[in-house]
């Protein structure tokens, strides 16, 4: 089993929807967590870091559920600029990640 | 405002050739990192440094070694290369330790034949 999974997807959704990701994790003794978003072809960018509950930035709310061992990636009235690959991370003895939920966002 | 910097940004090499993967960054970050990215697979630890002249294996060492004799250089090596070492290679820096966000250069992507 991964350390980290999440759905591959896609996710295609209509601009302006909510839509929301989850990422299950094995490693309890974690203590970070990180969204990136990563644009086809391109490098990992840093989306949010999640030290504790919960974090939120704008349209994006990041949430850890340590009981279940999942983080969650909530994206509020989606933009045609979402379209993109988030990767969630995980990090414990080191930054593991995982596959990888696919968006797209459709006009 | 360069960052993290990968070189060469492609590369074709044939079965056993070797050659080195040079990652750069001017942030003064103790931490460094060579992943690879396939299909399906998300990123993978290679190997990482926690400061100059220290490197750990990652995830998957295998066929891959490095060496950071300057604190702001990373060099990924594959001394005879394989078709299975076909990849996107991503090198990423942190300023303090594992917990903290990792900053990715732009990859290189090399095929091997």
């Amino acid at each position: 089993r991964k350390e980290v999974e999440q759905d591959p997807g896609p996710f295609n959704v209509p601009e302006g929807a909510t839509v929301a990701f989850n990422c299950t994790y094995s490693n309890s003794a974690s203590q970070s967590f990180f969204w990136y978003r990563q644009d086809c072809r391109k490098e990992p960018k840093l989306l949010m870091s999640v030290y504790s509950s919960g974090n939120e930035d704008g349209r994006f709310t990041a949430q850890l559920n340590r009981a279940s061992q999942y983080i969650s990636l909530l994206i509020r009235d989606s933009k045609l600029s979402d379209s993109a690959t988030y990767l969630c991370g995980q990090a414990g003895n080191m930054l593991t990640f995982g596959g990888g939920t696919r968006l797209m966002v459709k006009p | 405002n360069a960052g993290v910097t990968q070189t060469p940004k492609f590369r074709v090499l044939k079965t056993g050739q070797s050659m080195t993967l040079l990652c750069a960054q001017d942030m003064n970050h103790e931490y460094m990192y060579w992943y690879r990215q396939d299909p399906g697979m998300g990123l993978r630890l290679i190997h990482y440094s926690v400061g100059e002249g220290t490197t750990a294996k990652g995830e998957v060492p295998d066929g891959y070694n490095v060496s950071r004799l300057k604190k702001q250089n990373f060099l990924l090596g594959l001394e005879s290369a394989a078709p299975s070492q076909t990849s996107v290679y991503f090198c990423a820096s942190s300023s303090t330790g594992l917990t903290q966000p990792q900053h990715f250069g732009d990859g290189t992507r090399l095929s091997i034949l």
